[in-house]
């Protein structure tokens, strides 16, 4: 199937801890992005990434760090976990600037 | 001013009902312009894009008015499956930093 997938779909780890959320689409576009739905349903961008170019909302702390290996992928990791960062992430991506985006189906990370 | 703003609701309808949502947004060099569907614990689907001209598909049909900076969708005869969060999504000339509206929910009850 052509989508953009995400592992894990749920993840539940402890404050401090480092995790990645990993990222891949199969539909042959030039720019994926990262965004943070948080408990109130507010879906905010942390990243964009297009030709090797990122694009980062300056709002986003330095914990957060996206890996792109290929065109295909693009990674979110995360260090020293906080409270806060629990919310549903998601990954899309889209043929381009300013062109409709597919999503994939948001990993759910809760940090106790 | 937040950049994109929508009424979060929600918009109780009966099914058959016709609702229709606005989005404004505050940026004048916005350029591309598109509404989502969201589901209760889903991602993001891409409804429809919203063209100068006005557009429409079955029974939805949006609206571009750039003077008033305000984009619009129409639901006719709402159906139970309609039921869901309504996003707007504006893109800036050159920035490939989409801004997403907070959503409008939508119930249609039969």
């Amino acid at each position: 199937d052509t989508a953009v997938s995400q592992t894990p779909k749920y993840l539940v780890t402890q404050m401090g801890n480092d995790k990645s959320i990993k990222c891949e689409q199969n539909l042959g576009h030039d720019t994926m992005y990262w965004y943070k739905q948080d408990s109130k349903k507010f879906l905010k961008i942390m990243f964009s990434y297009n030709n090797k170019e990122l694009i980062i909302n300056e709002t986003v702390p330095n914990r957060f760090s996206p890996k792109s290996p290929d065109k295909a992928h693009l990674n979110l990791h995360i260090n020293s976990l906080e409270l806060g960062d629990s919310a549903v992430y998601f990954c899309a991506s889209s043929r381009g600037q300013g062109l409709e985006e597919d999503f994939g189906p948001g990993t759910r990370l809760t940090v106790t | 001013r937040k950049e994109v703003e929508q009424d979060p609701g929600p918009f109780n309808v009966p099914e058959g009902a016709t609702v229709a949502f606005n989005c404004t947004y505050s940026n004048s060099a916005s350029q591309s312009f598109f509404w989502y569907r969201q589901d209760c614990r889903k991602e993001p689907k891409l409804l429809m894009s919203v063209y100068s001209s006005g557009n429409e598909d079955g029974r939805f049909t949006a609206q571009l008015n750039r003077a008033s900076q305000y984009i619009s969708l129409l639901i006719r005869d709402s159906k139970l499956s309609d039921s869901a969060t309504y996003l707007c999504v504006v893109n800036a000339e050159g920035s490939y930093i989409p801004t997403f509206g907070r959503g409008t929910s939508l119930i249609v009850h039969p």
